[in-house]
């Protein structure tokens, strides 16, 4: 079955320093592979997203990502972390099946940023 | 890119009553989904909402409790029935366009059971 595990659950970082989030997907074929940033009482923001080629994505606001099929992960990264990157984010795999086609969504990892 | 209409955004209801929450989209999509997400937790898929026949529902969900409409590619209605304070999260209603896989998402609704 496919699944997505985001390991933590909670991360703390300093204003200006760098970044990388976990992703761990299980999935039988090539996947498409995603993440999402949610502010506090704001909807789903796509910040990229991989489907085939380049194995490095960049995404909005310096974010970047680098799927690794031999690990099945695919981290999200951003060289320095501004304040304003307080959020949830949620890495998420687009899943084919027989006439369908649905997202699974990772628990979430909740960033903080110190000042 | 789509735009998301969901209405309402917020709401406060009584136990045993209804809430329908509506979902349209400014373009034609070939899917439309509908999420849960539970206070502090990720989404969840309730089910998949199939143009004019019955939404596809993810194991745990139910027709009875959620039944789902969509009449056209466009718009879909989900109904929360018979509500309890369990019911309590926010309901996202997400679209994948037809020329990409790529998903967007509603603002979101609101939901406080009391």
């Amino acid at each position: 079955a496919q699944s997505v595990t985001q390991p933590d659950i909670h991360i703390t970082v300093s204003e200006g320093a760098s970044l990388e989030l976990r992703c761990n997907y299980s999935y039988g074929a090539t996947p498409y592979l995603f993440w999402y940033v949610q502010s506090p009482g704001q909807g789903l923001q796509l910040l990229l997203k991989y489907f085939s080629g380049d194995t490095l994505v960049q995404g909005i606001k310096g974010f970047e990502a680098e799927f690794k099929r031999s690990q099945s992960s695919f981290n999200l990264r951003k060289p320095s972390v501004h304040w304003s990157d307080a959020a949830e984010y949620f890495c998420a795999v687009g899943a084919r099946g027989e006439g369908t086609y649905k997202y699974i969504f990772g628990t979430g990892t909740r960033l903080k940023v110190l000042a | 890119s789509a735009v998301i209409s969901q209405k309402p955004s917020r709401d406060i209801c009584q136990r045993g009553t209804s809430l329908t929450i509506q979902c349209q989209v400014d373009s034609q999509v070939t899917m439309m989904f509908w999420y849960r997400q539970q206070p502090g937790q990720s989404l969840t898929l309730i089910a998949t909402a199939n143009q004019g026949s019955e939404a596809t529902y993810e194991s745990g969900f139910v027709i009875d409790k959620f039944p789902i409409s969509r009449p056209n590619l466009t718009f879909s209605t989900l109904t929360v029935s018979n509500m309890s304070p369990e019911d309590s999260s926010i309901y996202l209603c997400s679209v994948v366009s037809t020329v990409n896989t790529e998903a967007f998402f509603g603002q979101g609704t609101r939901l406080t059971v009391v």
